[in-house]
This record gives C-alpha cells, sequence and structure tokens, in this order.
C-alpha cells in the first residue's frame, strides 16, 4: 500500500518569506515521491519529482523539495514565496508499474502581500 | 500541441441522466486517467488505462463507466447520474517507461448534479 499525508490544511505566510509545504509518505518499496500545484480554476501542473538520486530536487518556478528518507518526508520549499504562488499544493506518491498516484488532500498556501 | 483536452467544461445533470465526457490527448501517450476532486478529498482516482483497448478500476470506480478505443481518447461515462458524483473531474495522461512518470492534466470538467 502506499499513502502520503498533508498535515496542514492551509499554510500562510508573507511574501518574501520561506515557504514550506510539508508531505510524509508511507510507501512499500523505493518511493516516486511528487509534487504538483494546482492554480484557481485549472488542472494540475508538475512541479517536480525525487526518482532517486540526490536527495534536494530542483523543480518548476523556483520550488525544491528534500527528500528524507529517515522522516520518510518529501517537504515542498521555496527561499523567497511570491504572490503568484498562492494555490493548492499535492503531493503524490507513484505505484511503479502502472503509473498510478495517490495524493495527499492538499494544501492551499496563501502569499500574504 | 493542445496537451490533455477535455469536453465539456460545465455541465448540470438532474438525477438519473446520463452523459459522457470526452478525454483527448495528443502526446502520445499509453497512459491515462480519470480523477475526481471534491473539497478536502484531494484526487481520487476513478479508472485508468495502459493502453489502447484496456481499462482498470482506480479508488472509486462505481457509478462510473470508461472506454479507450483509441490510444487518443478516454471517455468517462456516468450512466444515472446521482448528485454525490457532483464534482470538478480531470483527466490525465502519461508516458510508459523507465524515465518519465508525471502526469500531464486537462483543464478539468465541473459537474453538478441536482
Amino acid at each position: 500500500a502506499q499513502s502520503v499525508a498533508q498535515p496542514e490544511d492551509q499554510v500562510n505566510v508573507a511574501e518574501g518569506n520561506p515557504l514550506t509545504v510539508k508531505c510524509t509518505y508511507s510507501v512499500s518499496g523505493n518511493p516516486y515521491l511528487f509534487w504538483y500545484v494546482q492554480y484557481p480554476n485549472r488542472g494540475l501542473q508538475f512541479l517536480l519529482k525525487y526518482i532517486t538520486g540526490d536527495n534536494l530536487v530542483k523543480g518548476s518556478y523556483g520550488f525544491e523539495a528534500e527528500f528524507n528518507k529517515s522522516q520518510t518526508s518529501f517537504h515542498l520549499k521555496k527561499p523567497s514565496a511570491l504572490v503568484s504562488d498562492s494555490a493548492l499544493y499535492f503531493c503524490a506518491s507513484l505505484h511503479y508499474g502502472n503509473n498510478r498516484l495517490a495524493f495527499g488532500k492538499g494544501n492551499q498556501v496563501v502569499v500574504i502581500p | 500541441n493542445a496537451g490533455v483536452t477535455q469536453t465539456p467544461k460545465f455541465r448540470v445533470l438532474k438525477t438519473g441522466q446520463s452523459m459522457t465526457l470526452l478525454c483527448a490527448q495528443d502526446m502520445n501517450h499509453e497512459y491515462m486517467y480519470w480523477y475526481r476532486q471534491d473539497p478536502g478529498m484531494g484526487l481520487r482516482l476513478i479508472h485508468y488505462s495502459v493502453g489502447e483497448g484496456t481499462t482498470a478500476k482506480g479508488e472509486v470506480p462505481d457509478g462510473y463507466n470508461v472506454s479507450r478505443l483509441k490510444k487518443q481518447n478516454f471517455l468517462l461515462g456516468l450512466e444515472s447520474a446521482a448528485p454525490s458524483q457532483t464534482s470538478v473531474y480531470f483527466c490525465a495522461s502519461s508516458q510508459r517507461g523507465v524515465v518519465s512518470y508525471e502526469q500531464y492534466f486537462g483543464p478539468g470538467t465541473r459537474l453538478t448534479v441536482t
């Protein structure tokens, strides 16, 4: 079985401050982990993924995520948040073989000007 | 390339009516998926397909049927709509292979069942 958890419903951050969106995973075998972003009234857009290799993964729009095996976490980070980063963020894990993604419930990020 | 497109964008149905949602992708992807998105529940997989002519059940398949007659199209059917099927529906597609696993999403269909 595979699952991810996003413990916070909403994250509020001031513009220019660091942004962190938390995700923990429960996966049998090697984890394949993803972050997606959803802007209002739009579909999901891929941000970044961890398959293997470096624990720090860099993605689109200045986002990065750190894979931590001992803490079973894959937190999304951005050093300096923009108002345009306000969106819904989803963490997901992949079942290798049929490419099925299991999504977390999502985190609403609000960046305050 | 248009990527993944969905038709229609919005629809209102009465309980018991039927409809078909169409998903099309022009990226030659093998895999296609239908999800529903409900507040506070993330995205849940309804059905998916790993190739033309094949379909499989996902997490919440009851009340839905699908068909993949052509590689580029994946149809989601509701035979007898219920208010519990009020949701936003997303289609996605992905390649099959070792390197690329990300799914590409359509813009969504907002369905209301009254």
